[in-house]
C-alpha cells in the first residue's frame, strides 16, 4: 500500500515569493491534516480536513497561508509571499476519521 | 491549554534498555501516541495507549496512566538503527480529535 505522498522534498525560494506544497494521502483516508514542524520541535497542526471540510484552520496564518482539497483527496498547502521565518519542513497526514495519522516524508522549505 | 514535557536528549549503548518519559497536562485527553522520527523523515507510528497499561510490541513498549498524566516508552535491546527523535503526542477531545505533539527526545545509540 503506497504511503503519503508529498512534492517536491525540497524548495528553495527567496522571501516575497509564492511557493506550493502538494499531498497525496493514502487511499481511502478521508482526513488530511497539514503541519509544520521547526528544527528540534513537533509537528504543529496548521490544517485539518474532512473529506472537503476545513474542519480546523484556527491554528493558519491566513493572511499568507492558504490551502484547498477541492475533491475530497489531494491538497495543496500555498504560501503567498513567503517570509524569512516560514523555513520548516511542511508534513501532510492521512487518518481514515480520526484514528492513527500516517506522515508523509515532508517538503523541507528554505526562505532566503 | 496543553503541555507535553519530554527530555531533550538521551543517550544509551547498543544492546540495553531505554525508558524515554512523557508527562502532559491537557483537557479533554482522549489517547495518546509514540511516533519514531529520523533525522529527516516522516514520523512513523510506534504506538496508541488509550488506557491504563502496558502495550508491548516486539521490542518495545509504552505505558500509560491517565491519572498520572504520564507516559513512557520502552526500547529494549536497543539498536543502532533506533537513533532517532522520539515524538509523544496527546489526542485532545476538542469537538473532534485534535493531536498535539511534544518536542520529541532525541536518543542517541552508541556502540
Amino acid at each position: 500500500e503506497a504511503g503519503v505522498v508529498q512534492s517536491p522534498r525540497y524548495k528553495i525560494i527567496e522571501k516575497k515569493q509564492p511557493v506550493a506544497f502538494w499531498c497525496n494521502p493514502i487511499s481511502g483516508h478521508n482526513t488530511l491534516y497539514w503541519y509544520l514542524q521547526n528544527l528540534g520541535q513537533g509537528p504543529e497542526l496548521l490544517i485539518r480536513y474532512e473529506n472537503e471540510e476545513a474542519v480546523d484552520d484556527s491554528q493558519l496564518p491566513k493572511d499568507r497561508f492558504s490551502a484547498e482539497r477541492l475533491k475530497g483527496v489531494d491538497s495543496t498547502l500555498k504560501i503567498q509571499p513567503a517570509e524569512l521565518g516560514d523555513s520548516a519542513v511542511y508534513l501532510c497526514a492521512s487518518s481514515f476519521g480520526g484514528e492513527t495519522q500516517y506522515f508523509g516524508p515532508g517538503t523541507r522549505l528554505l526562505v532566503l | 491549554g496543553q503541555n507535553i514535557d519530554q527530555p531533550t536528549e538521551m543517550t544509551a549503548t547498543e544492546g540495553a534498555i531505554v525508558q524515554i518519559n512523557c508527562t502532559y497536562q491537557t483537557s479533554g485527553f482522549n489517547g495518546l501516541f509514540w511516533y519514531q522520527q529520523h533525522a529527516g523523515e516522516a514520523p512513523t507510528f510506534l504506538s496508541y495507549n488509550v488506557l491504563d497499561g502496558l502495550e508491548e510490541k516486539g521490542r518495545f513498549s509504552s505505558f500509560l496512566s491517565r491519572s498520572k498524566g504520564y507516559s513512557y516508552l520502552l526500547l529494549k535491546e536497543l539498536q543502532m538503527k533506533d537513533s532517532a527523535s522520539y515524538l509523544c503526542a496527546v489526542i485532545m477531545n476538542t469537538g473532534f480529535q485534535k493531536l498535539v505533539f511534544g518536542t520529541g527526545t532525541r536518543l542517541l545509540v552508541s556502540p
